[in-house]
């Protein structure tokens, strides 16, 4: 079955810590996204990817990194400089930019304390 | 900047009727509007979408208008069964190719 595989579903981290959030994808799709969601919010775009080894900033990219070595990944690293870290985090995928669809994994809930 | 805004943010129908979700979007160059259901602990999936050279387009009890005039978009939900329970999200592209903007979100519940 094809599609994107977030990891762990639950992480747990201490304040300062920096942590990074795995998503890999099968469906051979160019680029790739970072949403950050809240409760009673939209999602919002932290990072995305069109092509291996390139990527740009969304709308929160504060305090967040990532990487896009291989096509089928795209690791979210949250930084200590992430004020409000505690959050849901939803990587998806399209075939295109924009235009098509986007994907997504089940997402990873990340608790800071 | 760009800006999706939607309404209700809750909503509560009798099982069998129909259920309608309203977006509104700030920029005019937006052409690409999905819909996408999120059921409790998962990723959202499309349930629909809509390119802005057509006015409505409907699959099964799902449909979905668009006014480009007004800039606005509506979820159409008939028949409605407890399986659609869920967070429903309205999305727009936005003047970036490569940025789509999403709504808030809606609750949608279905009373038996």
């Amino acid at each position: 079955d094809g599609g994107i595989t977030q990891s762990p579903k639950y992480l747990f981290r201490k304040e300062g810590q920096n942590v990074t959030l795995s998503c890999e994808q099968n469906l051979n799709h160019d680029a790739m996204y970072w949403y950050r969601q809240d409760p009673g919010q939209g999602l919002r775009l932290i990072y995305y990817s069109q092509i291996v080894n390139d990527f740009q900033k969304g709308d929160i990219a504060e305090g967040y990194s990532v990487s896009r070595e291989k096509k089928e990944s795209f690791p979210l690293t949250v930084t200590s400089a992430q004020k409000n870290p505690t959050a849901f985090y939803l990587c998806a995928s399209s075939i295109e930019r924009g235009n098509s669809p986007l994907h997504f994994g089940n997402g990873t809930r990340l608790t800071v304390t | 900047g760009e800006n999706v805004e939607q309404h209700p943010s809750t909503l509560s129908v009798q099982e069998g009727d129909s259920a309608v979700i309203k977006c509104t979007y700030s920029d005019s160059a937006s052409n690409y509007f999905p819909w996408y259901k999120q059921e409790l602990g998962k990723g959202p999936q499309l349930i629909i979408d809509i390119r802005s050279n057509v006015g409505e387009k409907k699959d099964q009890r799902i449909a979905v208008t668009l006014n480009k005039t007004a800039k606005h978009f509506s979820l159409h939900i008939t028949e409605t069964q407890p399986e659609d329970s869920a967070v429903y999200f309205c999305a727009a592209r936005g003047s970036s190719a490569s940025k789509i903007i999403f709504g808030s979100g809606t609750r949608l519940s279905i009373r038996p």
